[in-house]
């Protein structure tokens, strides 16, 4: 069964500053896709940023960036130029790719709390 | 956002009760999930449908059943509700594709259950 670590319980940043959350995971299928989510106190989970394993380059949206290293079945996502806003907590998530089937359910890590400091 | 909507969003009830959560999309996604979220176990799949009447299990299935008979509409029925229960369910839809598509997970905004 796959697993997704976040061994980060809390993190913590200063305003307009860079941080990096760690995530790794355990496969053994070769196709899959990895996400981080935002969850603010709203509650609502917010999908980040989204890696296909098949790509070899980071994906990146805006402020956020990721660092894909598939041999190392690892997943970390920086935040650059941290807003208040980015203040919630970031949940890892792992699927597999498509295959034919019928289960695509995510699997989640337990969370990063990212606290922003004015 | 998708178009998910999850009712009710609060709910309080005691122990032994019969309780069901609707989940609604407005997207037409063939694929809706049911996930509960709680304190240090991120989130985790209870249920999930494939299509109309096409249920599956998930991780933490006991003490749940589901229900699927339109494509926008995804039922999660606790049949005796227990305090073990009380969480913040998620439901979450998606379109699976092949590869090049993008297929992502949207979620509903949450309902919490309290189970006295």
């Amino acid at each position: 069964a796959q697993t997704v670590t976040q061994s980060q319980p809390e993190m913590s940043v200063q305003e307009a500053e860079t941080v990096t959350l760690s995530c790794t995971y355990d496969t053994s299928e070769s196709d899959y896709y990895l996400f981080w989510y935002k969850q603010p106190p709203s509650r609502q989970m917010i999908l980040v940023i989204r890696q296909e394993a098949y790509k070899q380059q980071n994906a990146t949206e805006n402020r956020f960036s990721v660092n894909f290293q598939k041999a190392a079945k690892s997943f970390s996502l920086k935040i650059s130029d941290s807003q208040l806003g980015d203040a919630a907590m970031y949940f890892c998530a792992y699927r597999r790719g498509w295959s034919g089937g019928s289960n695509y359910k995510l699997t989640f890590g337990k969370g990063t709390l990212l606290t922003v400091n004015p | 956002d998708a178009g998910i909507t999850q009712s009710p969003r609060h709910k309080v009830t005691e122990t032994g009760t019969p309780v069901t959560l609707r989940c609604h999309q407005t997207e037409n996604h063939r694929y809706m999930y049911w996930y509960r979220q709680d304190p240090g176990h991120g989130l985790r799949l209870i249920h999930y449908s494939y299509g109309v009447k096409d249920t599956d299990k998930g991780e933490v299935s006991d003490g749940y059943s589901v229900s699927r008979s339109k494509t926008e509409d995804f039922l999660l029925t606790l049949e005796s509700a227990t305090s073990s229960q009380t969480s913040v369910y998620f439901c979450a839809i998606s379109e699976p594709q092949g590869r090049g598509n993008q297929e992502t997970q949207y979620f509903g905004p949450g309902t919490r259950l309290l189970v006295l």
